[in-house]
């Protein structure tokens, strides 16, 4: 298996800015996590998905954010209008059950907003 | 104003010495644990787990202890390298809830 897979890996957008990232998570696993990484703040779940259901989406920073889950194989993160704190890496992870099997993370996006 | 960031603990050990970086979880009904190792520019990798009806499990030049009583949590990591040098994350967990991640643990292996 490939392991989880997001693109791009690295994005550069200006302020105002719509950024939409991807996710294609291990075949077989039924749930989803994005993630936002920072050295202020560290590792952040924003949003949890379970068979394709957004189940919890209190990390979510505002409305700006948004997250979808079409099909078991692809999700979008999508951030509208852009802003410099967004900078940050956003890892998309997968797993097997909800709770209680390790997640498996993919290589991450790095967002630069200027 | 200055802005600060995230200071993680830091262990430094020689290349070839025994490492050990611990963890101290919160919820007592946890019953699954979860090592991360995550390496400059990489994602957090799955190096190794641990369910509550254990205390101890070995794999490969690394063994994680469980302590329920207290609710401490180690990874062991043998003859370390220079490539182990990675922040290390612990993840407390249990069937149907997110798994809480632990704030990491920089290792830093001098050659």
């Amino acid at each position: 298996d490939a392991g989880v897979i997001q693109s791009p890996r690295h994005e550069v957008t200006e302020m105002g800015q719509e950024v939409t990232l991807r996710c294609k998570p291990i075949s077989g696993h039924n749930s989803l996590f994005w993630y936002r990484q920072t050295m202020m703040r560290g590792l952040e779940l924003l949003i949890y998905f379970n068979n394709n259901v957004p189940i919890d989406d209190s990390g979510m920073p505002e409305d700006r954010f948004s997250a979808k889950m079409p099909n078991a194989s692809f999700s979008t993160l999508k951030i509208q209008p852009s802003e410099p704190r967004d900078s940050a890496v956003y890892f998309c992870a997968s797993s097997f059950g909800q709770g209680g099997y390790a997640q498996y993370f993919g290589p991450g996006t790095r967002l630069t907003v200027t | 104003g200055e802005s600060v960031g995230l200071h993680l603990p830091t262990l430094s050990v020689q290349e070839g010495d025994n490492s050990i970086i611990n963890c101290a979880y919160s919820n007592s009904a946890s019953d699954y644990f979860i090592w991360y190792k995550q390496e400059s520019g990489k994602g957090p990798q799955f190096i190794i787990d641990i369910r509550s009806n254990m205390d101890k499990r070995q794999g490969q030049r690394v063994t994680v202890l469980l302590n329920k009583t207290v609710k401490h949590l180690s990874l062991q990591i043998a003859a370390t390298q220079p490539g182990d040098s990675a922040v290390y994350f612990c993840a407390e967990n249990m069937m149907g809830y997110i798994p809480t991640f632990g704030r990491g643990t920089s290792l830093i292996v001098h050659p």
